[in-house]
């Protein structure tokens, strides 16, 4: 079983600021990192899948990167929008494993 | 839209009463798998089918059985629910590799 911290565990942002925050896990046996937005209600969606050292990806305002060396991932999102607030999951897999260890989340709050 | 469906959305059963909680796909992926979350906690694998292969995590209870008698469909029974059962549970698909999830929208089980 993975350890996976994420932080903060919850966020308010004002709208139309920046924001980003952290995913780290165990850099021994890294197979991918995936990230995950949950609003309520609905299901979770997924953003990225991150596989190399160095990795950048980008969807409209939110971009993630990927430190396999030092086992982190941050996302970012550009000028929050209210429809951003949701549970942001990342969940990082091991070579070998078939299933994905989700940390708790950042529970982000956009304020108008 | 091609999906993955989970019913019911609520479901309360009493303590000791076994029940099942369904979950269907439109996408023909190989994997699926379920989740138990417990409120403020990280989504935790129970177990998962690669095609028929049947994978249980080591510390799921073994009051938690699966079944998938098709490509489309797979099934959680819980034998004999325990307060400490309440939990949102989702269910995943996926080609396996490095693909992302496909969520359901979960259920949400309350024990009486």
């Amino acid at each position: 079983i993975l350890n996976v911290e994420q932080s903060p565990q919850s966020l308010h942002v004002q709208e139309g600021d920046s924001t980003n925050f952290t995913c780290s896990f165990p850099s021994s046996n890294f197979y991918a990192l995936h990230w995950y937005r949950w609003e309520t209600a609905k299901s979770p969606e997924a953003l990225f899948v991150m596989t190399l050292n160095g990795d950048e990806k980008k969807k409209g305002r939110i971009s993630a990167t990927l430190n396999t060396k030092e086992g982190y991932s941050y996302l970012y999102i550009k000028g929050s929008q209210p429809e951003d607030s949701a549970t942001y999951l990342c969940a990082p897999r091991g070579g070998g494993a078939d299933g994905l260890t989700f940390g708790k989340g950042t529970h982000l709050i956009i304020q108008p | 839209d091609a999906m993955v469906i989970q019913n019911p959305r609520y479901q309360v059963t009493q303590f000791g009463k076994p029940v099942t909680l369904s979950c269907s796909q439109t996408l023909n992926h190989n994997v699926m798998y379920w989740y138990q979350q417990k409120s403020s906690q990280a989504p935790k694998l129970l177990f998962h089918y690669y095609d028929k292969d049947f994978n249980n995590e080591a510390d799921t209870p073994d009051n938690f059985q699966s079944r998938r008698p098709n490509t489309s469909f797979c099934f959680l029974d819980i034998r004999s629910p325990g307060l400490g059962d309440a939990a949102m549970y989702l269910c995943a698909t996926s080609q396996g590799g490095g693909y992302g999830y496909t969520f359901g929208s979960g259920t949400r089980l309350t024990v009486v």
